[in-house]
């Protein structure tokens, strides 16, 4: 996990309100990803960047925004528009060009109730 | 839809016994990688493998490559009560760019 800080750890918030998770690195990376993870279930892209002030919507984009203003900070917001948000939430980055590893945080697990 | 989808979905052994975990895939790819995650931990890189590879080792880990099946194996050797996770492949799509798709995993729990 090093270098990737994700928080909070935990979170919780009722239903309708929107919540904004961070996730900070100092790997100099360019490219950084959000996932959404279900219990037994694989990893979905929610969005992506791959340079500051810019990003793409990932696999499962609906209800949720993001914002790229600095290479180190790529926040993700839950909207109330997102109908299932309870679920881990794992930050990713990618060096270099294409087709490298990734490197991923600790996650957010953020229950909606 | 999952790109990749992992077999089996669970795992149970004996440590010293050797893990095999099998992923497919459907399109074309550039690689293929295959990662860790302890419960309610962040995923780890273990392993990548090229389109034109068909083996790769490291430590206890071996990992093949069948294009032609659109298949991976990855096998833990001697494992240890400390390999209990889930292990996930991912593959990194011709003309992809930076993006990976997930498999659904394979837990695996190694018994003492």
């Amino acid at each position: 996990d090093g270098g990737i800080t994700q928080s909070p750890k935990y979170l919780f918030r009722k239903e309708g309100q929107n919540v904004t998770l961070s996730c900070e690195q100092n790997l100099n990376h360019d490219a950084m990803y959000w996932y959404r993870q279900d219990p037994g279930q694989g990893l979905r892209l929610i969005y992506y960047s791959q340079i500051v002030n810019d990003f793409q919507k990932g696999d499962i984009a609906e209800g949720y925004s993001v914002s790229r203003e600095k290479k180190e900070s790529f926040p993700l917001t839950v909207t109330s528009a997102q109908k299932n948000p309870t679920a881990f939430y794992l930050c990713a980055t990618m060096s270099g060009g294409a087709y490298n590893e990734q490197f991923f945080g600790p996650g957010t697990r953020l229950t909606v109730l | 839809s999952q790109q990749g989808e992992e077999d089996p979905q669970a795992l149970s052994i004996q440590e010293g016994e050797n893990a095999t975990m099998n992923c497919s895939y459907k399109t074309s790819i550039n690689n293929l990688q295959w990662y860790r995650q302890n419960s309610g931990r962040g995923l780890v890189h273990l392993i990548l493998i090229r389109s034109n590879e068909r083996e790769k080792h490291s430590g206890r880990l071996r990992v093949t490559l069948d294009t032609s099946k659109k298949s991976s194996s990855l096998l833990i050797t001697a494992s240890r009560a400390a390999d209990t996770a889930s292990y996930f492949c991912a593959t990194a799509l011709t003309g992809g760019g930076n993006k990976l798709t997930f498999g659904t995993g394979t837990q695996l729990k190694v018994e003492l």
